[in-house]
């Protein structure tokens, strides 16, 4: 699976949009874009994932560059439970059901 | 829809004493069913997972096993354990195919002393 990179930390301020970057320019063309938070003490939440083209929910929109090797994570409207650590993670099809997740970016959304 | 189940919540034991710790599916059925570590400060690691009864494949070494019993049963046990095991243990499920988007318990918090 291809490896992502992400800031460390980023801060919002409430009401705002929250855009988390990723790189992943050794990502393949089979591989998904996949995006997971986690609120301290719990369990990871799935978010949202996209191929190649932008993809958007319930809790946010996922948009990848034409060339695929970054992506950007919006949340339209940053809320205080928003604050969490925020996974880009990068998977194939024949990375079979393993998700590797990196260190990730830590949303602080403030006040 | 589906829930995905963990217990206990919190486990407190001392070294060389056993442990199992359970996760339960509902409202899906065959699914991949996955073991995941999270020690303090870093990343989730994946222990072992499964793609049907009876089926583990294990990802590292460990003092750990796992067992699925049932479809949507799956249990991690160790006979002794260490200090290092320490963790937070996260069940997660996806649907049998490819790419399949996976789905995380609440997580059960254990504490080796």
């Amino acid at each position: 699976d291809a490896k992502t990179t992400q800031p460390p930390s980023m801060d919002c301020a409430e009401g705002r949009a929250a855009n988390l970057p990723c790189n992943h320019s050794t990502i393949s063309g089979n591989e998904y874009v996949y995006w997971y938070r986690q609120i301290h003490s719990q369990g990871p939440q799935y978010i949202i994932h996209g191929l190649k083209n932008n993809e958007t929910n319930e809790m946010a929109s996922l948009i990848i560059t034409e060339d695929r090797k970054s992506s950007t994570l919006i949340l339209p409207h940053a809320t205080l439970r928003d604050t969490a650590v925020y996974y880009c993670i990068v998977r194939g099809g024949t990375s079979y059901g393993k998700l590797t997740f990196g260190q990730g970016t830590i949303l602080t959304v403030h006040p | 829809s589906q829930t995905i189940h963990q217990w206990p919540a919190t486990l407190v034991q001392p070294v060389g004493s056993p442990l199992s710790l359970e996760c339960t599916v509902e409202g899906t059925s065959n699914p991949n069913l996955y073991w995941y570590r999270q020690a303090a400060g870093r990343g989730l690691q994946l222990l072992f997972y499964s793609v049907g009864i009876g089926q583990i494949s294990s990802e590292v070494p460990q003092n750990l096993s796992a067992s699925r019993p049932q479809d949507r049963q799956f249990i991690l046990s160790s006979k002794k354990l260490l200090l290092s095991d320490s963790g937070f243990y996260l069940c997660a499920w996806g649907r049998a195919k490819g790419t399949e988007t996976q789905y995380f318990g609440p997580g059960t918090r254990l504490l080796v002393l």
